[in-house]
């Protein structure tokens, strides 16, 4: 069964528009999530490291205020796309992983796209 | 600096043959090597891993992949390639971050399989 659930699959939205992305772990507690993004036949960029009950640790380039995350318990974290623009559509996907020699499991990905 | 290559875009092969989908590496210490693949619209799927041990390391859906140190290699291969194993595959390396450290994935551009009829 799924490890890891991610929420919503698809978004379309206006400029301008906030748009929230769960992730969700469902059978066990993660501590660590990771948020990637993806564009059209590309690799996976990660953008941040999400930390139950401290700040997200971004990765170079990605803006701190226009993607907020905030992992308040050891299941959920969420991607906000602040006052988002048609160059922030992409697809996002979340991940977890239990300890670092374990394999990451991965949401199913949300696509977003802002008219 | 870490990084991952798989030098082929695409790769071609009729369904019953063998396949191989290569993935180079560049990491130092020991790293973790993971191959995942990925369907249209979808999430990563895990499809096997390496962490230490015995260097070819057997997967999901009858798929393996051969570390190779020397060479700092990690292809993947099956044996009979279906047409339903027409996906994205991604390599991916992290470095051991020792006890307690959850570690970033760095990942190759990835490969297109298409297997034909």
């Amino acid at each position: 069964g799924a490890v890891v659930s991610q929420h919503p699959s698809w978004v379309i939205c206006k400029s301008g528009t906030s748009v929230k992305i769960e992730c969700r772990s469902l059978d066990f507690q993660a501590t660590t999530m990771f948020w990637y993004r993806q564009f059209p036949k590309q690799s996976l960029m990660l953008m941040a490291t999400s930390n139950e009950g401290s700040k997200a640790t971004y990765e170079q380039g990605v803006e701190k205020d226009k993607f907020l995350i905030n992992h308040a318990s050891l299941t959920l974290s969420t991607l906000t796309v602040t006052s988002a623009h048609p160059e922030d559509s992409s697809f996002y996907i979340c991940s977890v992983s239990e300890w670092d020699n374990q394999p990451q499991h991965f949401g199913d990905g949300t696509r977003l796209s802002i008219l | 600096a870490q990084s991952v290559a798989q030098p082929e875009d695409q790769v071609n092969v009729a369904e019953g043959n063998p396949l191989t989908v290569k993935c180079t590496y560049s990491v130092s210490g020991n790293p973790y090597l993971f191959w995942y693949v990925q369907y249209p619209n979808r999430g990563l799927q895990f499809l096997l891993k390496y962490i230490t041990g015995d260097n070819l390391v057997k997967g999901s859906y009858g798929f393996e992949a051969e570390f190779n140190k020397s060479q700092t290699s990690f292809h993947l291969k099956k044996p009979s390639a279906l047409v339903s194993d027409s996906a994205l595959y991604f390599c991916a390396v992290s470095r051991p971050k020792g006890s307690g450290g959850y570690n970033k994935l760095i990942f190759g551009a990835g490969t297109r399989l298409a297997v034909h009829p």
